[in-house]
């Protein structure tokens, strides 16, 4: 079935990494995504991997995929204050019937 | 030139109403979705329309109904609104019928409170 989950909340400081971690159960994803949602705004795409790759990076960000353990990661170097938001991880994928399924949102705080 | 723009941004309505939120989309995509968020940040597909077919309908209320005149609007009329409804509905659009390399793009959402 579907089901996409991470941890709820982080808190790190200004300048230090942040890591967010995500699981999931369908075998069969192609595009696994992580979106940035800020207060009273919409969901922003950050980055995606294709199912085939083990690692992507773009400037702050980078998403590790272990597809073994169905494990999703990303990686925020030098986080900034502007960084506060819920990241949420989907996932794309046959077995759900052609939706984007999303985890429930893992709130990260950077503290100054 | 907002790509995928819902109104209203806020509804406060009474029970029992029968309301309307609308879509657009001008990015020229096939592919337009209605998501609900609930108070815990819950995101739920409920509806998926590809060039004005029907083609995601989960497990949602027949008080939900959507519309698409044409594959840039997508519509989503409540009737007889409880307060169970009462959360954030995004409306989103992408390319094709799968995700992708762009996977999808929301609006900015329509809050609904039922009072």
């Amino acid at each position: 079935g579907e089901d996409v989950e991470q941890s709820l909340f982080l808190s790190v400081r200004e300048g230090d990494s942040s890591v967010i971690n995500c699981t999931y159960t369908d075998s069969s994803s192609t595009y696994l995504y992580w979106y940035k949602q800020e207060p009273g705004a919409g969901l922003q795409l950050l980055t995606y991997i294709f199912s085939n790759m083990d690692m992507k990076q773009d400037q702050r960000l980078t998403v590790l995929l272990n597809k073994k353990d169905k494990h999703l990661s990303l990686r925020i170097a030098d986080t900034q204050t502007g960084d506060s938001a819920i990241y949420f991880c989907a996932e794309w994928g046959l077995e759900y019937g052609n939706k984007l399924v999303f985890g429930a949102g893992t709130i990260l705080r950077v503290k100054s | 030139d907002t790509a995928v723009s819902q109104t209203p941004k806020y509804l406060v309505t009474q029970m029992g109403n029968d309301k309307s939120i609308k879509c657009e989309q001008n990015l020229g995509h096939d592919t337009m979705y209605w998501y609900k968020q609930d108070s815990k940040k819950f995101l739920k597909i409920m509806f998926s329309y590809n060039n004005k077919e029907l083609i995601i309908n989960e497990t949602v209320p027949n008080r939900f109904s959507p519309k698409s005149p044409d594959k840039a609007h997508l519509n989503l009329h409540i009737n007889s609104l409880e307060l169970g409804d009462s959360a954030v509905y995004f409306c989103a659009s992408s390319l094709l019928k799968r995700a992708g390399n762009y996977g999808y793009t929301f609006g900015s959402g329509t809050r609904l409170t039922v009072v």
